[in-house]
């Protein structure tokens, strides 16, 4: 397709499990983003990767999280014994431009997490 | 600690007239700003950016306006549309930043048919 995808769009999981996220980006963009929303927020930032070099990763919640990029296109956000707090939507954004170079960010529909 | 802030929550606005959403900011860092529409159940969809070498930018029926003294800006939809109805964020990156964004918290426009 031409827009971002995620999958999946809905994740319920109980606490404590491991979950894993996808995104496929806009093919051929260099830089991939993921971010948390939480209910009545905006997003905030967790990650960033610049093909497969993970640059920035200050946004992290905890070593519980942890993200991939291995061949610079397809990402997988991993999320580890999680917990109620983990609840949230997962949105992934690409862009074409690298970091610096003002492109906006195109993002995916989100995965909606719900830990019971 | 909240460097973008949109302090309107909800704004209604009657078909064909104009709408005005507002966004201030806190981090004189940032040089790159964009406007985001979100349905319910989507994803955030870009609609228009600034560059703050500019203080207007244009597209169609929006336009964002950027007062950097005052830190500042705002998005204009002319006429406005029932289909505009969403929730409208304000967004900013750092200059030399690797452009991660820092999201205001929305407005949710409502357009009165």
């Amino acid at each position: 397709g031409a827009g971002v995808s995620q999958s999946p769009r809905y994740k319920v999981a109980k606490r404590g499990q491991d979950v894993a996220l996808r995104c496929d980006p806009i093919s051929g963009h260099v830089s991939l983003f993921w971010y948390q929303q939480a209910l009545g927020q905006g997003p905030e930032f967790l990650t960033y990767f610049q093909n497969e070099a993970q640059l920035d990763k200050s946004g992290l919640p905890s070593d519980r999280f942890f993200a991939e990029r291995p061949e610079g296109s397809v990402s997988t956000l991993k999320i580890q014994r999680t917990q109620q707090e983990d609840s949230a939507v997962y949105l992934c954004a690409s862009s074409d431009g690298q970091g610096g170079s003002n492109q906006p960010q195109h993002f995916g529909d989100g995965t909606r997490l719900s830990i019971l | 600690d909240q460097q973008v802030k949109q302090n309107s929550p909800s704004l209604s606005v009657q078909e064909g007239r104009i709408s005005i959403l507002n966004c201030d900011y806190t981090n004189s860092m940032f040089d790159y700003f964009l406007w985001y529409k979100k349905y319910p159940a989507e994803g955030p969809t870009f609609l228009i950016s600034i560059s703050s070498i500019k203080d207007k930018n244009e597209d169609g029926r929006f336009t964002v306006f950027l007062n950097k003294s005052a830190k500042h800006l705002s998005l204009h939809i002319v006429p406005s549309q029932p289909g505009d109805s969403a929730v409208y964020f304000c967004a900013a990156s750092e200059v030399g930043g690797a452009n991660n964004l820092f999201f205001g918290t929305g407005t949710r426009l409502t357009v009165i048919p």
